[in-house]
């Protein structure tokens, strides 16, 4: 399986919105609605905020959402925060009980 | 509250095995309906999942490394353990354990991970 692709960096203001992509193919992000995303702040362990291409897990702010169309994956952060700063990563189950995962996205609160 | 460490060398010299453990405390790893599993992330590179293990020693790895790869499940220690045998400096990494549950497709939640380097 190849990874899936996501932008190298987003920027955006606090209280703006910012949007970032998760494309993969057929065989994985197209094919199942097990998408999930996950926020890194380094040195800390990597923390699930979007499951199943859309639920949030409780206690992770409804200004995190998450959509699907076709092969591409979406995480929306919206009023962003400066806490909100970090790494973000996808990741689709593809098939036969095996997962991939997207290189990653910096997001910087400017 | 559910938390997992992962521990072990930090620097394998190439061919040798890599060989990491990961400790999990608030939740006992033989309660079943649970898959433990490892991660990993080269460099300037993807995420990559590497496999799992189940508390029943069924287990299940990426393509690319399961005929390098273990993991296995220690009860009594409450961890569970990856090994990578004939590494090269390609495995240099850092290696995160998670957990999943049966009947979902995330992992939640992660330890904070390990680098690994391979070199001589």
């Amino acid at each position: 399986q190849s990874a899936l692709t996501q932008p190298r960096s987003v920027s955006g203001s606090p209280g703006q919105s910012v949007t970032i992509s998760c494309t993969g193919t057929n065989s994985d992000v197209g094919d199942y609605e097990y998408v999930s995303w996950y926020q890194h702040h380094p040195g800390e362990a990597p923390k699930l905020i979007i499951y199943d291409v859309n639920k949030r897990p409780s206690g992770v702010p409804a200004r995190f959402s998450g959509s699907k169309s076709a092969n591409t994956a979406s995480l929306t952060i919206s009023g962003l925060q400066a806490q909100d700063d970090g790494d973000y990563y996808c990741s689709s189950y593809a098939g036969n009980y095996a997962w991939v995962f997207g290189g990653g996205t910096q997001l910087t609160v400017l | 509250q559910v938390q997992l460490q992962e521990s072990g060398p930090r620097l394998v010299k190439p061919s040798q095995t890599l060989s990491l453990i990961c400790n999990v405390s608030g939740f006992s790893i033989s309660s079943g309906d649970y898959y433990w599993t490892w991660i990993r992330q080269p460099p300037g590179k993807a995420l990559e999942w590497i496999g799992y293990s189940y508390y029943n020693g069924r287990s299940h790895y990426s393509p690319s490394l399961q005929s390098r790869a273990v993991i296995s499940l220690d009860a009594s220690g409450n961890q569970f353990s990856l090994k990578l045998t004939s590494v090269s400096p390609a495995d240099t990494a850092v290696y995160y354990c998670a957990r999943r549950y049966w009947g979902s497709w995330y992992f939640d939640p992660w330890g904070r991970g390990t680098l690994v380097t391979v070199s001589s």
